[in-house]
């Protein structure tokens, strides 16, 4: 089983600001099959990014993904007050499918 | 629009089962594999396994084999995940959550997803 590491745990950030948050696997998966998703507290998550780079249908531009093997990050350029979340990234290339414990990203 | 739409919250008590329901419309029903995926409270996200619709072959994590049961309804495009022999570390809100792709094979992300079902498992 591959397991994600996700750091830090929570990142404390003002709006404005550029977010930076790292996904690591325990070994590499099937090409880059790795996606990031965001959740708000009572929802279910969102796809962000998958394919560690390619940005899913209507997501806002201020975010990216990049990496390969088995380090990852998503990039928030500009923190909007609704990107204030958690975050998880999953890898679904080689079963079972398994998720990052989630990245905090909170209002300083 | 697609649209994943999952049964009520339960209260069970140790040992019993839950079966949860998820409802698709808006897209075609045998071309997506369902994933289930868990989440306890305040903690991250878990996947337990896919089903095919197509022919309801499934995929489970190997922590679920024995207690997890998926199937599907074609008549009434309609998942179910089973949960047999509950504890109290089952508790957690419950989703359904569909591949990205068509045909995908359950390698894929999951793009629409169920609210949720909250399952509590307490005596």
């Amino acid at each position: 089983e591959i397991v994600l590491t996700q750091s830090p745990g929570t990142l404390s950030l003002s709006p404005g600001e550029r977010a930076t948050l790292s996904c690591r696997a325990s070994q590499s998966g099937s090409s880059n099959y790795l996606a990031w998703y965001q959740q708000k507290p009572g929802q279910a998550p969102r796809l962000l990014i998958y394919g560690a780079s390619r940005r899913a249908t209507g997501i806002p531009d201020r975010f990216s993904g990049s990496g390969s093997g088995t380090d990852f990050t998503l990039t928030i350029s500009r923190l909007e007050p609704e990107d204030f979340a958690v975050y998880y990234c999953q890898q679904y290339g080689s079963p079972p499918w398994t998720f990052g414990q989630g990245t905090k990203v909170e209002i300083k | 629009q697609v649209q994943l739409v999952q049964s009520g919250a339960e209260v069970k008590k140790p040992g019993a089962s839950v079966k949860v329901s998820c409802k698709a419309s808006g897209y075609t029903f045998i071309d997506y594999y369902i994933h289930w995926v868990r989440q306890a409270p305040g903690q991250g996200l878990e996947w337990m396994g896919w089903i095919n619709p197509n022919t309801g072959a499934t995929n489970y994590a190997q922590k679920f084999q024995g207690t997890v049961t998926m199937t599907r309804d074609t008549s009434i495009n309609t998942f179910y995940m089973e949960l047999s022999r509950l504890r109290s570390d089952d508790t957690a809100v419950y989703y359904c959550a569909r591949d990205k792709d068509r045909y995908c094979g359950g390698d894929c992300p999951f793009d629409y997803w169920g609210q949720g079902t909250l399952v509590t498992v307490s005596s």
